[in-house]
């Protein structure tokens, strides 16, 4: 088991639904992220948060939306996505310090798929 | 610009040693990791390297050479659950650039 739990690890969602990736650490960390696999593509970073404040956006678009409601805590909320979004979606949280060289310690990933 | 390159896929035999390189071509830098992922699930950390030098962890072992923008994941006796994708990624300055990951087979 990870110190970052996400749910749901399945998604299958059509083009017009809302829905929501839900993501917890408990590692105490301060930073947290959204990343996004697809096949035969380095891993993605589409937003970090730094103390639940939103430091990063990586020209995503806006059917993705983040939330962190606090520093435990992190949402990825979905809606119009495009099948060309099915993706495996990974949550990661990190302590931002010289020591640990900010190492990112991932969750297990949700799986979407839009259709 | 800012570029990591790792071999696509490699096969090695269980209780073998097998190497992955990775080089890398950015700006700044910061640190390097190493993490494996098995097929559908999410990466795990293996190393951090951030000094020249070799990094021992049980039978896994990472070496940087920072002067030559290279490193490698060293991997003795092996076994059949490390059949798994390991990803190279540098940290440059407050950027971590990925690489597209290394396919290791274990052969019995």
């Amino acid at each position: 088991e990870t110190g970052v739990t996400q749910t749901p690890r399945h998604l299958v969602m059509g083009m017009t639904n809302k829905k929501s990736l839900k993501c917890e650490q408990h590692l105490g960390h301060n930073a947290m992220y959204w990343y996004k696999q697809s096949a035969k593509k380095p891993l993605e970073l589409m937003f970090v948060y730094n103390f639940k404040e939103q430091t990063e956006n990586n020209s995503v678009p806006s059917r993705f939306s983040p939330e962190c409601p606090n520093s435990s805590h992190l949402f990825l909320h979905l809606h119009t996505l495009q099948p060309e979004d099915s993706a495996l979606y990974l949550c990661a949280s990190s302590q931002l310090d010289r020591e640990s060289g900010n190492t990112i310690y991932f969750g297990e990933g949700s799986w979407l798929t839009v259709v | 610009g800012q570029n990591i390159d790792q071999p696509t896929e490699m096969t090695a035999t269980e209780g073998a040693i097998v190497q992955i390189n990775c080089t890398y071509q950015t700006s700044g830098f910061n640190g390097l990791f190493w993490y494996q992922q098995h097929a559908g699930e999410a990466p795990t950390f293996l190393s951090y390297n951030v000094l020249d030098g070799l990094e021992e962890k049980g039978r896994f072992s990472s070496f940087l050479s920072r002067s030559k923008g290279y490193s490698y994941l060293l991997l003795k006796e092996l076994q059949m659950k490390d059949s798994a994708s390991y990803l190279c990624a540098v940290r440059d300055n407050r950027k971590l650039i990925w690489g597209l990951g290394t396919s290791l087979a274990v052969n019995p």
